[in-house]
């Protein structure tokens, strides 16, 4: 299994411009998180799925975050507009339900700089 | 309630010595403790994990310590290498309508000297 893909792994852009962030689930997971890290704020929760259903948004730090999930094997999350502040790795991951939903695999994340 | 309190937020420990990384939580509903492990520039991966209902597990040179009436839990890493340098995360989880969901602490940036 390739693992939980993520696209692109860098991304630069100016500030107001949309930003667009992609993640491949493990095949078979049934939950998909959303996740942001920085230096000053850590690990933080934006958003999870279950079965593509969103679940939990309240990380989602305002309305220029948005997240989708149209089937079962791809996601997105969309700054628009962006600011520096949104600056951060943005990391997807995915889990099975059951006995195995704390086990989460993560991607290995975006980059993002607004300038 | 929601949060993992995690210390120390860096570590510098010598090869061969003991890495002690601590965690506390408020929330009794919590039924679930993971550790995660982090490398730079790759995604954090579950390294050891642990149920309430046990006060200690281990896997290799990596234990948790788990203390329910204390709300706390810990990772001890013996004979601590180099190549454990990494960032830990604490976590916790819960059933409910927080079912599948993780609440990470704030990490430890561990350094093993040769």
């Amino acid at each position: 299994d390739a693992g939980v893909i993520q696209s692109p792994r860098h991304e630069v852009t100016e500030m107001g411009q949309e930003v667009t962030l992609r993640c491949k689930p493990i095949s078979g997971h049934d939950y998909l998180f959303w996740y942001r890290q920085t230096m000053m704020r850590g690990l933080e929760l934006l958003i999870y799925f279950n079965n593509n259903v969103p679940i939990d948004d309240s990380g989602m730090p305002e309305d220029r975050f948005s997240a989708k999930m149209p089937n079962a094997s791809f996601s997105t999350l969309k700054i628009q507009p962006s600011e520096p502040r949104d600056s951060a790795v943005y990391f997807c991951a995915s889990s099975l339900s059951g006995r195995a939903r704390y086990e989460q695999f993560f991607g290995p994340g975006t980059r993002l700089t607004v300038l | 309630q929601q949060q993992v309190k995690q210390s120390p937020q860096s570590l510098i420990v010598q090869k061969g010595g003991i890495s002690i990384i601590n965690c506390a939580y408020e929330n009794t509903a919590f039924d679930y403790f993971p550790w995660y492990q982090q490398f730079p520039g790759k995604g954090p991966a579950l390294l050891i994990a642990i149920r309430p209902d046990v006060s200690e597990k281990k896997e290799g040179r990596f234990t948790i310590s788990f203390n329910k009436s204390a709300k706390q839990f810990s990772l001890h890493i013996m004979d601590s290498q180099p190549g454990d340098s990494a960032t830990y995360f604490c976590a916790a989880g819960m059933g409910g309508t927080s079912y599948g969901k993780l609440t990470f602490g704030q990490g430890t940036i561990l350094t093993v000297h040769p």
